[in-house]
């Protein structure tokens, strides 16, 4: 079946401006979550939703950064106002329930850079 | 505090000799664990899991791996390595909630 997939898989962008980016994850799978994948900070949590919720913002970095996920499927990541320290890429990932014993099935990443 | 650490941050290897990739969790409670791989420019993959059931994990591709919990630890090994295993590998911890915690990531090269 399909697996997490993740769009543009390359963005360069300007700074102060905004982007969006998208996730489409597993079908059926109610819990998604984003991560930030750059140099010299690893893998970082930053948003969980399950279902259209997301409980758990606190990995957000700042208040430039938002998210939203509708009809429990389609979630997009909103960065405004872009800054060269947003460079990373972002990974999206899905579950099929919020717990620890569930496996993220995470998707390509979407590389952005910011110029 | 909850962590995880991955002891190295490049391994190299010989094709066909054995892998050994360090990984070493902090929890006051009882963790899952969970090995992923990350090729060039692909997502990450899930090569085995472990949630409290046996305490040796067999993933894909001939990868293992031990829950130790006096030792708090999970290495990851495999008996003979292949040019397709160079790759980065991280250790992920999760205790009682959703929350991946990620190790630095091991990046393994198989030298010919």
């Amino acid at each position: 079946g399909a697996g997490v997939s993740q769009s543009p898989s390359n963005k360069v962008t300007e700074k102060g401006k905004d982007v969006e980016l998208r996730c489409d994850p597993i079908s059926g799978h109610t819990a998604l979550y984003w991560y930030r994948q750059s140099l010299g900070q690893g893998l970082e949590f930053l948003i969980y939703f399950q279902g259209n919720s997301a409980p758990d913002k606190s990995g957000l970095p700042s208040d430039r950064f938002s998210a939203e996920r509708t009809g429990g499927s389609v979630s997009t990541l909103t960065i405004q106002r872009t800054q060269q320290e947003d460079s990373a890429v972002y990974l999206c990932a899905s579950s099929p329930e919020g717990g620890d014993s569930y496996e993220q099935y995470f998707g390509p990443g979407t590389r952005l850079t910011v110029t | 505090a909850q962590s995880v650490t991955q002891l190295d941050s490049h391994v190299s290897v010989s094709e066909g000799t054995p892998v050994l990739l360090r990984c070493n969790y902090s929890s006051s409670y009882s963790p899952s664990l969970f090995w992923y791989v990350q090729h060039p420019n692909k997502g990450l993959q899930l090569l085995l899991k472990y949630t409290s059931a046996a305490t040796l994990v067999k993933g894909i591709n001939g990868f293992e791996a031990e829950f130790k919990k006096s030792e708090t630890s999970f290495h990851l090994t495999k008996p003979s390595a292949h040019m397709s295993d160079a790759a980065e590998y991280f250790c992920v911890f999760t205790s009682g909630t959703y929350k991946y915690i990620f190790g630095t990531g091991t990046r393994l090269k198989v030298l010919a």
